[in-house]
């Protein structure tokens, strides 16, 4: 198991309201990267931060959005939550090197069902 | 763009025999690969990745894959498969430029019968 947590585990929300996800990377990782995984498909970046910045960011509306905190842990919010928002949302944490090659570790998930 | 293609939804193998998830990438400039397993409702965990160097790649769980520049493929491979190898496998390539931003390709349940 990676040391990254996220919470909730599972949540269930209604059309039009708002949602905030939490992560925390993992001891010594400064970045933090956000993916959407929908039903039967592949991890989808949503976007990435590193020391507080936003540094990258996916083909997601600008009510998807984040925040990072000075500990590195990291926020995703979703405003005015649509039924295609259902979907397993992963946190990644790493620590890039001079090379750059580090590897992402995921966290568990959190599974979020708008109705 | 870089983008990854796993051509088979599904790979089923007998217990005991060799498996093979298929995986082709399309980059500009050096790859950077990976492979991750997923199981269910449990999130992505790394196998192995390609940086530079031997082609064929050792992991865990007694997983390897072999890069292949001239076919544009990293295949992941496992000499004898397990029931518990039975997951959801997923290949990435990095981004050129955005080094943490990764493409991952659509997934191939693997099932490993008795």
């Amino acid at each position: 198991e990676t040391g990254v947590t996220q919470s909730p585990t599972h949540l269930i929300k209604t059309r039009g309201q708002q949602v905030t996800l939490r992560c925390s990377s993992q001891s010594g990782h400064n970045t933090v990267s956000w993916y959407q995984q929908a039903l039967g498909q592949g991890p989808q970046f949503i976007f990435q931060y590193y020391r507080e910045e936003e540094n990258g960011r996916g083909n997601f509306p600008p009510r998807f959005s984040g925040l990072q905190f000075p500990n590195y842990s990291s926020e995703l919010n979703v405003n005015a939550l649509e039924l295609d928002d259902s979907a397993l949302y992963l946190c990644a944490s790493s620590s890039p090197s001079v090379a750059n090659t580090d590897t992402q570790y995921f966290g568990p998930g959190t599974r979020l069902t708008v109705l | 763009a870089q983008s990854v293609a796993q051509p088979e939804d599904q790979v089923n193998v007998a217990e005991g025999n060799p498996l093979t998830v298929k995986c082709t990438y399309s980059v500009s400039g050096n790859p950077y690969l990976f492979w991750y397993v997923q199981y269910p409702n449990r999130g992505l965990q790394f196998l192995l990745k390609y940086i530079t160097g031997d082609n064929l790649v050792k992991g865990s769980y007694g997983f390897e894959a072999e890069f292949n520049k001239s076919q544009t493929s990293f295949h992941l491979k496992k000499p004898s498969a397990l029931v518990s190898d039975s997951a959801l496998y997923f290949c990435a390539v990095r981004d050129q430029y955005n080094f943490n931003k990764f493409y991952f390709g659509s997934g191939t349940k693997l099932n490993v019968k008795p």
